[in-house]
């Protein structure tokens, strides 16, 4: 598609259980970024790659987190253990390269819920 | 640290009034500045960016200008429409240029 892919747009999960959550970056973009939106908030920055590895994964909140981006293109976010506390919009972002000057694009989220 | 406070919402005005969303940042570093937009059920869209001082980024009748002397970056629009009406977040690079910081967002709900 011409634009961020994210799926599922929405999942539901019970506590204790491990998500994954998959990006399709644009084609071309080598810079991949995850942000987490909880309501009410602007979005809060978990881990940018360049190509396949993870530039700066500062904003991961603790180990329960992993992203990987094997082949440079495809991302999947993985959360072990969910909590409550992890209900939020998981936003994929893109761009075509690392350059501050590039446009960030975001896909529309997905929205995870934990029960 | 690098942040971005941003006026409070949510705003209602009516259609055609004078839009002015208030946006500092912290003068930490040389950041990039934005203004993304999310309407209803779609994503977070860039609308405008300055990637330095006195810069002006404009589109679909926005504008904000990068003001270093008061760290702030306030977006503007003459005449708003009812089609306007979304969610407005400020934001800024970071030291390392790679991620954003994002505000906490100001709704906008203009009136026909």
């Amino acid at each position: 598609g011409a634009g961020v892919s994210q799926t599922p747009s929405n999942k539901v999960t019970e506590k204790g259980k491990y998500v994954e959550l998959r990006c399709d970056p644009i084609s071309g973009h080598t810079a991949l970024y995850w942000y987490r939106q909880s309501l009410g908030q602007g979005p809060e920055f978990l881990i940018y790659f360049q190509g396949t590895g993870a530039a700066d994964d500062s904003g991961l909140p603790n180990d329960r987190f992993f992203a990987v981006r094997p082949e440079g293109s495809v991302s999947t976010l993985k959360i072990q253990r969910t909590e409550r506390g992890d209900s939020a919009v998981y936003l994929c972002a893109s761009s075509l390269t690392n350059s501050p000057g590039n446009t960030i694009y975001f896909g529309e989220g997905s929205w995870l819920t934990v029960v | 640290g690098n942040s971005v406070t941003q006026m409070e919402g949510p705003v209602t005005l009516s259609e055609e009034a004078f839009l002015t969303i208030n946006c500092t940042y912290t003068a930490t570093g040389y950041p990039s500045l934005f203004w993304y937009v999310q309407y209803p059920g779609e994503g977070l869209q860039l609308l405008l960016k300055a990637t330095k001082a006195d810069d002006k980024g404009s589109n679909k009748g926005f504008e904000a200008t990068y003001r270093k002397e008061t760290t702030s970056f306030h977006l503007e629009k003459g005449s708003v429409q009812v089609s306007d009406s979304a969610v407005y977040f400020c934001a800024r690079t970071s030291g390392s240029a790679r991620q954003l910081t994002f505000g906490s967002g100001t709704q906008l709900t203009v009136l026909p």
